[in-house]
């Protein structure tokens, strides 16, 4: 049974460069999710997808951040033209419509992108 | 901004005590869930309590949830060095909102 995976768990990079992530979900969720986590706070949700569509696109996401899920089952998401300010770890999670109401909300969490931008 | 706030932000105690930790939350909810992460690491999930449950419990955990006072707890009973780590709880179904979570650090 493999869980969420995220690759690179971590990733260096200068102001100014594109960096971008990716995320395996658990193979039968159709629903994938990217947050972001600053030290000593909570995920913030940043988008969600259902299969291949983005439904849902937070305003913390700004015009330097895109997502994508093309085939509905692995996800990237680019940070374009990155800032101090996106050093921040990234976490990729996924769930499942096919349960019950209540097991449908649960989700399951990569162990996330560590990001530092110098 | 966050919606789920937690109390205390942070909580040391010693192996076999009770832990309790608190979430306040803004709006009104379908169900509400309590996550677990570990230093560094991605998030686990613990319990989900619907809105028209008002305690649940799983192993040595009791949550409760008042949707009058829109509130939740989360207790662990028996507390172990391996519950060391930041607990939060959740709400929404798809863009889910989590609290800043709170700090749990237990003593051997």
């Amino acid at each position: 049974d493999t869980g969420v995976s995220q690759d690179p768990r971590h990733k260096i990079t200068k102001r100014g460069q594109n960096v971008t992530f990716r995320c395996d979900p658990i193979s039968e969720h159709n629903r994938l999710y990217w947050y972001r986590q600053t030290l000593g706070q909570g995920p913030e949700f940043l988008t969600y997808f259902q299969n291949e569509a983005q439904l849902e696109k937070s305003r913390l996401l700004s015009d330097r951040f895109s997502a994508e899920r093309p085939k509905g089952s692995f996800s990237t998401l680019e940070i374009q033209r990155t800032e101090q300010g996106d050093s921040a770890m990234y976490l990729c999670a996924s769930s499942s419509r096919n349960f019950t109401t209540s097991a449908k909300n649960i989700q399951y969490f990569g162990a996330g992108t560590r990001l530092s931008v110098l | 901004s966050q919606q789920g706030e937690e109390d205390p932000q942070a909580l040391s105690i010693q192996e076999g005590e009770n832990a309790t930790m608190n979430c306040s939350y803004k709006t009104s909810i379908n169900n509400l869930q309590w996550y677990r992460q570990n230093s560094g690491r991605g998030l686990v999930h613990l319990i989900l309590i619907r809105s028209n449950e008002r305690e649940k419990h799983s192993g040595r955990l009791r949550v409760t949830l008042d949707t009058s006072k829109k509130s939740s707890s989360l207790l662990i009973t028996a507390s172990r060095a391996a519950d060391t780590a930041s607990y939060f709880c959740a709400t929404g179904s798809f863009k889910t909102i989590f609290g800043a979570g709170t700090r749990l650090f237990v003593k051997a």
